[in-house]
């Protein structure tokens, strides 16, 4: 059975700090990593990809890979109210769509 | 990234109807997937609807309680059939692109069954 797992939230941060949210999967030949928002009452939006170790930044967000211990994180820098959403971790675990997993979300919320 | 519309965006139905669920696409695609979301819950991959061939179902999940139509590469329908309160969940479906098959997906039906 392939798995992802989250850290349980909800996590709460202050606006301007730092959220980290992390992911750990179990089959050790996934090949890409997601991340996804998920705001209550829509669907899911992609705003991170990484296929290789190492940090991958987009704006506020840095996507963190770490193949060896099987760990994906979300760091996402001057957290903003509009942050607050479930983040879903995803793993595509040989390249072909089916075989995409999701984690069960944590949700993160922003406090003014 | 691919625009994908679905119709309904809700609907409140009787126990033992059904509902189809349409997928629409504005460019042609490979595989198309179909998700269930119960409340609160994460997405569960119900089956893949490839062109010219029958979906793929997951387990857990079979063709008499959720038939899959794929006539082309831009189009899918999904039925969900002789409803339960159960079966109250978001439907999304979605399509794959990019370098790693990335996800995108449409806005959701929202399914409640009274």
């Amino acid at each position: 059975q392939k798995e992802v797992e989250q850290n349980s939230g909800p996590l709460s941060v202050p606006e301007g700090a730092i959220a980290s949210l992390n992911c750990t999967y179990s089959d050790r030949g996934s090949q890409s990593f997601f991340w996804y928002r998920q705001y209550s009452g829509k669907s899911p939006e992609l705003i991170m990809s990484i296929y290789s170790n190492g940090d991958k930044e987009d704006g506020r967000f840095t996507a963190q890979l770490n193949k060896a211990s099987q760990y994906v994180s979300l760091l996402i820098r001057d957290s903003q109210p509009s942050d607050s959403a479930t983040y879903l971790c995803a793993v595509n675990v040989d390249n072909y769509g089916q075989n995409f997993v999701f984690g069960p979300g944590t949700r993160l919320s922003v406090l003014p | 990234s691919a625009v994908i519309s679905q119709k309904p965006s809700r609907d409140i139905c009787q126990r033992g109807t059904s509902l189809t669920i349409q997928c629409q696409v504005d460019s042609q695609v490979t595989m198309m997937f179909w998700y269930r979301q119960q409340p609160g819950q994460s997405l569960t991959l119900i089956a893949t609807a490839n062109q010219g061939s029958e979906a793929t179902y997951e387990s857990g999940f079979v063709i008499d309680k959720f038939p899959i139509s794929r006539p082309n590469l831009t189009f899918s329908t999904l039925t969900v059939s002789n409803l339960s309160p159960e079966d109250s969940s978001i439907y999304l479906c979605s399509v794959d692109e990019g370098q790693g098959h990335e996800q995108y997906f449409g806005p959701g039906t929202r399914l409640t069954v009274t």
